[in-house]
Order: C-alpha cells, then sequence, then structure tokens
C-alpha cells in the first residue's frame, strides 16, 4: 500500500458528460501529481500541485482542469468526454516535488467513455 | 529535454534464468534515474533509484540496475526470475527543472515462463 487513496476505482461514463477524479496523498506529502495511461500513449504527464499552486504542466486538454485543496487532496475534473479519454488515472504524491525522492503511486482510476 | 527510452517491447525469460530490462536515457545535468513495476489492474510500486554514487543500485524483490554514464544506460536486472516477476516495467527520469515530474518510458512487458 503506497498511502496513496484514489476514488473512484471504476467509472463508466457517456460521451459529453463531466466527472471528477478524486486523490488523497501519503501523509505529510505537499506534491501531487496526475499522469494518464493509455495503451497508444503510455503514460503521460498532466499536471502538478505542490501545496495548492500549480507547479508544473504536461500534455492535459483544455476540458481537463485540477487543483489541490487546503488539506491538500486533489480532484483532475474531465468534461466534455470523448471515446478517447478512456484511460486509466494515476495520482502520485511526494514529500517536496523538484527532489530526488520517488513518487508514490495511488491504484489508479479507470475511466470509461462510451 | 529529459526522455527515456526502453527499447524492448517485450521480454521473455525462464524461470531461475538471469533477467535484463533496458533502460536508456538522455538528459542535461545530472540523471536522476527510477524503475518502477506494474502488475495487472495496479498501481506503479516503486522499485529502485539511481541519484548519485555506486553505479550498482539495489532495489526491492531483488532486483539491481546498473548506471552507466558512458553508455547512458540504467539496466534493470535480476539473478534469477521467478514466475512472479512477470509484469510491466518502467524506467523513467526525474525532470527536476519542472516541478520534478517523472518521464516514463514506454515500458517493456516482463514475461517469466516456468
Amino acid at each position: 500500500d503506497s498511502g496513496v487513496t484514489q476514488t473512484p476505482k471504476h467509472l463508466i461514463t457517456a460521451t459529453g458528460q463531466r466527472v471528477t477524479l478524486r486523490c488523497s496523498p501519503r501523509s505529510g506529502d505537499l506534491s501531487v501529481y496526475w499522469y494518464q495511461q493509455s495503451l497508444d500513449q503510455g503514460l503521460q504527464f498532466l499536471i502538478q500541485y505542490y501545496n495548492g499552486e500549480e507547479r508544473a504542466k504536461g500534455n492535459i486538454l483544455e476540458r481537463f482542469s485540477a487543483q489541490q485543496f487546503p488539506d491538500l487532496h486533489s480532484e483532475l475534473n474531465l468534461s466534455s468526454l470523448e471515446l478517447g479519454d478512456s484511460a486509466l488515472y494515476f495520482c502520485a504524491s511526494s514529500v517536496i516535488g523538484a527532489d530526488t525522492g520517488e513518487l508514490f503511486f495511488g491504484e489508479g482510476s479507470r475511466l470509461t467513455v462510451l | 529535454a529529459q526522455s527515456v527510452a526502453q527499447p524492448e517491447d517485450q521480454v521473455n525469460v525462464a524461470e531461475g534464468n538471469p533477467l535484463t530490462v533496458k533502460c536508456t536515457y538522455s538528459v542535461s545535468g545530472n540523471p536522476y534515474l527510477f524503475w518502477y513495476v506494474q502488475y495487472p489492474n495496479r498501481g506503479l510500486q516503486f522499485l529502485l533509484k539511481y541519484i548519485t554514487g555506486d553505479n550498482l543500485v539495489k532495489g526491492s524483490y531483488g532486483f539491481e540496475a546498473e548506471f552507466n554514464k558512458s553508455q547512458t544506460s540504467f539496466h534493470l536486472k535480476k539473478p534469477s526470475a521467478l514466475v512472479s516477476d512477470s509484469a510491466l516495467y518502467f524506467c523513467a527520469v526525474r525532470d527536476g527543472g519542472q516541478g520534478g515530474k517523472l518521464i516514463f518510458g514506454q515500458g517493456t512487458e516482463l514475461s517469466v515462463k516456468p
């Protein structure tokens, strides 16, 4: 158990809908990262937050947004969903951010868009 | 830009034989390199990392990795493979200049047969 909790584990929805994925980092970790894993794109970095502030942005679509709350949990919002958004979405956390420590990953949220 | 490459999509090994999963990297500055393993329908689990020091890094579950600066490689090894080692393995490099996110290779599917 990495200590990172993601909900929901599975989500099935229709095109055009909006969903919210939630992540609770390990106790004491200030930095949260979101990744998307799909068969054709591999593991793609989406966005990082550090202590409530956006720190880095990757290949995140404009239809997607995220935030980190004062209690350090984070939410990834996906809107106007398309079939191609079906993927496994991972959250990871680390103590600080730009250091040499490893990231700890949650079990992921599997999104299926029909 | 930082990047890693895993030249093999799949590696097949017989149980009891040594295994090697290859990774090469391209970084500016000091390389901070990581190996993760992903079992089916699970999150990524940290195996080991190279930050500095000894070129042979020992990690979890009997795995080790050899850092080779001249060949810009960071191959994952295990002296004697187990069937339970069958999984998807990812090499990653830490992007210290961009919030510390990990940049992952495409992954290598390891299959260990009895």
